[in-house]
């Protein structure tokens, strides 16, 4: 079996500071971990991925995700925040190895940009 | 590359009705998934495809089915509709399985579905 915990249900952060969304997961084997983002009316868009090549993994529009095995976690940071960066932040785990629960996906994160 | 294209883009039913919902994914992927977006339960999965076959499926009632064609579109059905079936359904394409290492899923916009 397999979870995702995201810690904040919300996060507020002004404009032009840095972003920090905190993920941890659970699975029974070795994870692939994403982070999508969703707007307002719209699906979901893929921003990065691990799949064990690296542990510090780069995404789209400057995020990026430290994976830390010992931990168990996959947090989401951005240095610098922007006003289009207000969305919903969801993180994923997909079990390696034909897992059947497909992705499992944690309760969101809304992140909030104050100007 | 065209994107997940999911069709109708909204739909309002009554209860006690059918409804059947389609989904064309990225030209060469053949696995389709299916999820469920809801306020209260957030997203769930429902069920995968590959290769006109159900792979994986997710803990709904049956009143939920899906199916696969020969050029991987999907179509997702849901017989006897509950005011609880009103939710927003994702369809998401990947190359291969989930679990497999290339199974980044791409999501369509969804169809949100309204039942009255």
């Amino acid at each position: 079996a397999q979870s995702v915990t995201q810690l904040d249900s919300h996060v507020s952060v002004s404009e032009g500071t840095p972003v920090l969304l905190r993920c941890n997961y659970s699975s029974s084997y070795s994870p692939s971990l994403f982070w999508y983002v969703q707007h307002p009316n719209k699906g979901l868009q893929l921003l990065l991925k691990y799949t064990s090549a690296a542990t510090l993994v780069k995404g789209i529009n400057g995020f990026e995700a430290e994976f830390k095995k010992s931990e168990t976690s996959f947090h989401l940071t951005k240095p610098s925040a922007h006003m289009s960066d207000a969305a919903e932040y969801f993180c994923v785990v997909s079990a390696s190895g034909g897992g059947a629960d497909g992705l499992t996906f944690g309760k969101g994160t809304h992140l909030i940009i104050q100007p | 590359k065209a994107g997940v294209t999911q069709t109708p883009r909204y739909l309002i039913k009554t209860r006690g009705q059918q409804v059947t919902l389609s989904c064309s994914p990225i030209s060469g992927h053949r696995s389709v998934s299916w999820y469920q977006q809801t306020p209260g339960q957030g997203l769930q999965f429902l069920f995968e495809y590959f290769s006109e076959t159900q792979r994986n499926k997710g803990n709904f009632p049956g009143r939920f089915s899906g199916r696969q064609f020969s050029n991987s579109r999907s179509e997702m059905n849901v017989s006897t509709l509950e005011l609880g079936d009103s939710a927003l359904y994702l369809c998401a394409s990947s190359l291969a399985r989930t679990g497999d290492g290339t199974d980044t899923q791409y999501f369509g916009p969804g169809t949100r579905l309204t039942v009255l």
